[in-house]
């Protein structure tokens, strides 16, 4: 499985743009990249997902570099309810199975 | 329309003994997954059922057992329970679908079974 690098925690002011980096070098053409977060003590919630091109949704805006290695996830206003660990994962389809992993995460910490 | 169910929601288990956390889902959705989160750290996948009839390791399957009994239900044992299995427990299922262009594969979680062996 290709594997991601997301910082250990980043911390953000309310109102402003949550930026949170996540860097998939090894990725490779046909593997996806999705971003789950969890609030506390809940079942992860899907946020967005992407392939080559830059997506929005009503949640996030995800950017992802040209050459595919890594991508940015974007809270446009972040508010205190964005308090959470950020996942970013590369999502293979393999034929005979779909394994998927999960890192640490990012906790963000949406500030007043 | 209720998602992934799981029970039960809190269990207390002493060493050595044995249990079976159950899951379901009504989405309809080929793939399932089990796995732990252990206090402060990420999600690490014990075991996952790409569809119905096949089980693979994941992560860190030492001490579970996995049954897909069914499309709907994916069934985690714990043969002999260790302190170390203390964690919370998160079922998931998910299929793939073609939007246009960009093809999805969204997990659904549950709410997890907080466990803990003593």
């Amino acid at each position: 499985d290709a594997k991601t690098t997301q910082p250990t925690s980043m911390d953000c002011a309310e109102g402003r743009a949550a930026n949170l980096p996540c860097n998939h070098s090894t990725i490779s053409g046909n593997e996806y990249v999705y971003w789950y977060r969890q609030i506390h003590s809940q079942g992860p919630q899907y946020i967005i997902h992407g392939l080559k091109n830059n997506e929005t949704n009503e949640m996030a805006s995800l950017i992802i570099t040209e050459d595919r290695k890594s991508s940015t996830l974007i809270l446009p206003h972040a508010t205190l309810r964005d308090t959470a660990v950020y996942y970013c994962i590369v999502r293979e389809r393999q034929t005979s199975y779909d394994k998927v992993i999960f890192g640490p995460g990012t906790s963000l910490s949406v500030i007043p | 329309n209720a998602g992934v169910t799981q029970t039960p929601k809190f269990q207390v288990l002493k060493t050595g003994q044995s249990m079976t956390l159950q899951c379901a889902q009504d989405m309809n959705h080929n793939s399932m997954y089990w796995y732990r989160q252990d206090p402060g750290m990420g999600l690490r996948l014990i075991y996952y059922s790409a569809s119905e009839g096949t089980t693979d390791k994941g992560e860190v399957p030492n001490g579970y057992n996995v049954s897909r009994l069914n499309k709907r239900e994916f069934s985690l044992r714990l043969e002999s329970a260790a302190p170390s299995q203390t964690s919370v427990y998160f079922c998931a299922s998910s299929d793939w679908i073609t939007d246009g262009v960009l093809a999805k594969n969204i997990q659904y979680f549950g709410a997890g079974t907080r466990l803990s062996v003593l």
